[in-house]
């Protein structure tokens, strides 16, 4: 079956780091996705892995290990405005296929 | 990367009546997908719309429910029917187009059902 696993919700104060982790077990693999998501908007892409390792832009970086099923989210240098919900997604399937979402995280960053 | 529009943008419809909502593109995609998220919930695929035949639905989601139009590559619309107040959620459109990996999503729709 399909299982993508998140931390519910996590806490931090500005300028520091935080790292969301997230797991999965799914049938096939084809990339593994981010996605932040404000109150009352849509998804926005953050990042993207297939390969492992990282994959670094700007204040975000995206680490993927395909043979321990893991990937991370770090979020360096946090921002108010980063207080938002996180996405973990895994693409089962070719490219321009449909996602599988896990539930989120919700950051709370506060000053 | 690909701009979507989605219409309406929210609605509130009584029990018993359906709701269609529009997804359009600004350019040809291959794939298109319909969303929903539930209040507090994370996204769970509906279906894939597919260009000039019948759309592909995930397990728990069936097409005299869900009933999907894909007319060309860059339109679709979802239709909800015989509303009940558990189909209160966020739909969503999304597009991917291969071999991008990338997926794109509309603004959404907030249906609330009376």
């Amino acid at each position: 079956g399909q299982n993508i696993d998140q931390p519910t919700e996590m806490t931090a104060t500005e300028g520091a780091i935080v790292q969301i982790n997230c797991t999965y077990q799914t049938s096939g693999f084809n990339g593994l996705f981010w996605y932040q998501q404000h109150a009352g908007e849509a998804p926005t892409f953050l990042s993207y892995n297939v390969l492992d390792g990282l994959e670094e832009k700007g204040r975000f970086s995206s680490f993927l290990s395909r043979s321990k099923g893991y990937s991370y989210l770090l979020l360096k240098e946090l921002q108010m405005k980063d207080s938002a919900s996180y996405l973990c997604a895994v693409r089962e399937e070719q490219a321009g296929t449909a996602l599988i979402f896990g539930k989120g995280t919700t950051l709370s960053v506060s000053s | 990367s690909a701009v979507i529009s989605q219409k309406p943008s929210r609605d509130i419809c009584q029990r018993g009546t359906s709701l269609t909502i529009q997804c359009q593109v600004d350019s040809q995609v291959t794939m298109m997908f319909w969303y929903r998220q539930q209040p507090g919930q994370s996204l769970t695929l509906i279906a894939t719309a597919n260009q000039g035949s019948e759309a592909t639905y995930e397990s728990g989601f069936v097409i005299d429910k869900f009933p999907i139009s894909r007319p060309n590559l860059t339109f679709s619309t979802l239709t909800v029917s015989n509303l009940s107040p558990e189909d209160s959620s966020i739909y969503l459109c999304s597009v991917g187009t291969s071999p991008s990996y990338e997926q794109y999503f509309g603004p959404g729709t907030r249906l609330t059902v009376t």
